[in-house]
């Protein structure tokens, strides 16, 4: 069973533009959700996460907005850059998951210049 | 935050040994993960490494495969063990964040078995 459906697969957007990546997950005791971006032979690095009891956070030119009743989150890459070509991974948990992350399948964003 | 320190950083080993991953944290820390990331997928937990008990396996990995240790609050060990090429993937180390604040991840140990 598929605990977190996460699309496109990969995205293709013009610097300057915004990226939009999707997740959509199942259990409706999850009460962390994180972002992570990974260069290639990286680790994945905490990019932005929110908790259910608010429905947008905003650091920078990323904004993670949350709907709970839809059970989904979006990652937003505002005035994106080449720079931000990464795959980039959401992720589920939470105490009824005893902590432990459930990743999506990722996303490979390419910012071209 | 946590800085992880995670050695190898890659290595090619022949099919049948035994390869021990050390994941070495700045920080005491309470919970520490082991993921296997094969190649171009998503994140798969190993198994949770609790200090002072048993490590906690993920359906589909075993301990006799992926024996864990974990002496103390700033260390931990994976070990892969009768490699096979199948086995081949980055392996993560990854630890929860002082305050609540998620979890950070170590920069993974590139593992080829040939």
């Amino acid at each position: 069973q598929q605990q977190v459906k996460q699309s496109p697969q990969s995205l293709i957007v013009q610097k300057g533009g915004i990226s939009i990546i999707n997740c959509a997950y199942e259990n409706t005791a999850f009460d962390y959700f994180p972002w992570y971006q990974q260069f290639p032979g990286k680790g994945p690095a905490l990019l932005i996460a929110i908790r259910p009891d608010v429905s947008e956070k905003k650091e920078g030119r990323f904004t993670i907005s949350f709907n709970k009743s839809a059970k989904q989150f979006s990652l937003h890459i505002m005035d994106s850059q080449p720079g931000d070509s990464a795959t980039y991974f959401c992720a589920v948990g939470g105490v009824d998951s005893s902590y432990k992350l459930i990743f999506g399948s990722g996303t490979r964003l390419l910012v071209r210049p | 935050s946590a800085v992880i320190s995670q050695k190898p950083s890659r290595d090619i080993c022949q099919r049948g040994t035994s390869l021990t991953i050390q994941c070495q944290v700045d920080s005491q820390v309470t919970m520490m993960f082991w993921y296997r990331q094969q190649p171009g997928q998503s994140l798969t937990l190993i198994a949770t490494a609790n200090q002072g008990s048993e490590a906690t396996y993920e359906s589909g990995f075993v301990i006799d495969k992926f024996p864990i240790s974990r002496p103390n609050l700033t260390f931990s060990t994976l070990t892969v063990s009768n490699m096979s090429p199948e086995d081949s993937s980055i392996y993560l180390c990854s630890v929860d964040i002082p305050g609540g604040r998620g979890y950070t991840f170590g920069s993974g140990t590139r593992l080829t078995v040939v």
